[in-house]
């Protein structure tokens, strides 16, 4: 089973307007590390945020926050007010497992397209 | 504080030939990621380092993959001999212990081989 789904392979969104990027995950670990990166066509991946499995309230930084419903096993990325800039592959990615035995997966990603 | 450091950034190489990339990861960071990313998919994990023992080479193709970390800062990752299917993205990221699932992985620009 794929640890990471992302199921939307290309969005479009207006500028100025929020957009959600969709995220479930496949763990049965009660510690995990939930994590969103982007990654422009320059080529390098920048973290946005992070989510973990104990956390009672939504990750917010700035004009991202991740919507975390842990029964559903989902983490949506929102972005809100977007801009040009946000245009690029996004990336979710998971960090499960204790000590040096740890793993991190990805998702396949989402490319968000903001016009203007 | 510098970030991950990765040479070269393109490198173009005929099949059959050898290739090494470099990766010097943040001042301090104990733990070192090397990754292959095919265009449109996420990133694979293809070796985890800690310091300089390997923690994770489960998806390192090792009969043409070879990655050290000699004195656990700087590495290097040979492909030898390279394959047509070995173009990719080559990304280099580090963690300061990864030794919980909170900690985010920062990464370098990435390395793109193009093999004829």
């Amino acid at each position: 089973a794929q640890k990471i789904t992302q199921t939307q392979p290309g969005m479009f969104v207006q500028e100025k307007e929020a957009v959600t990027l969709d995220c479930t995950y496949d763990t049965s670990d009660p510690s995990y590390g939930l994590f969103w990166y982007k990654q422009p066509s320059s080529g390098e991946m920048i973290f946005l945020i992070y989510q973990g499995s104990y956390d009672q309230q939504n990750a917010t930084e700035g004009r991202y926050s991740l919507n975390f419903q842990k029964a559903r096993k989902s983490a949506n990325l929102v972005i809100s007010a977007s801009q040009l800039g946000d245009s690029a592959m996004y990336f979710c990615a998971m960090r499960e497992g204790h000590g040096n035995f740890n793993k991190f997966y990805f998702g396949s990603g989402t490319k968000l397209n903001v016009k203007p | 504080e510098a970030g991950v450091a990765q040479s070269p950034r393109y490198k173009i190489i005929e099949k059959r030939q050898s290739v090494a990339f470099w990766c010097n990861p943040i001042s301090g960071h104990a733990t070192l990621y090397w990754y292959q990313q095919i265009l449109g998919q996420g990133p694979k994990l293809l070796i985890q380092f800690q310091n300089n023992g390997v923690v994770d080479d489960s998806q390192l193709p090792k009969d043409r993959f070879s990655a050290e970390r000699l004195k656990g800062v700087d590495s290097t990752l040979k492909i030898q001999p390279a394959k047509l299917e070995d173009s990719a993205v080559y990304l280099c990221a580090s963690s300061p212990r990864a030794t919980t699932y909170q900690e985010t992985q920062y990464f370098g620009p990435g390395t793109r081989l193009l093999v004829l």
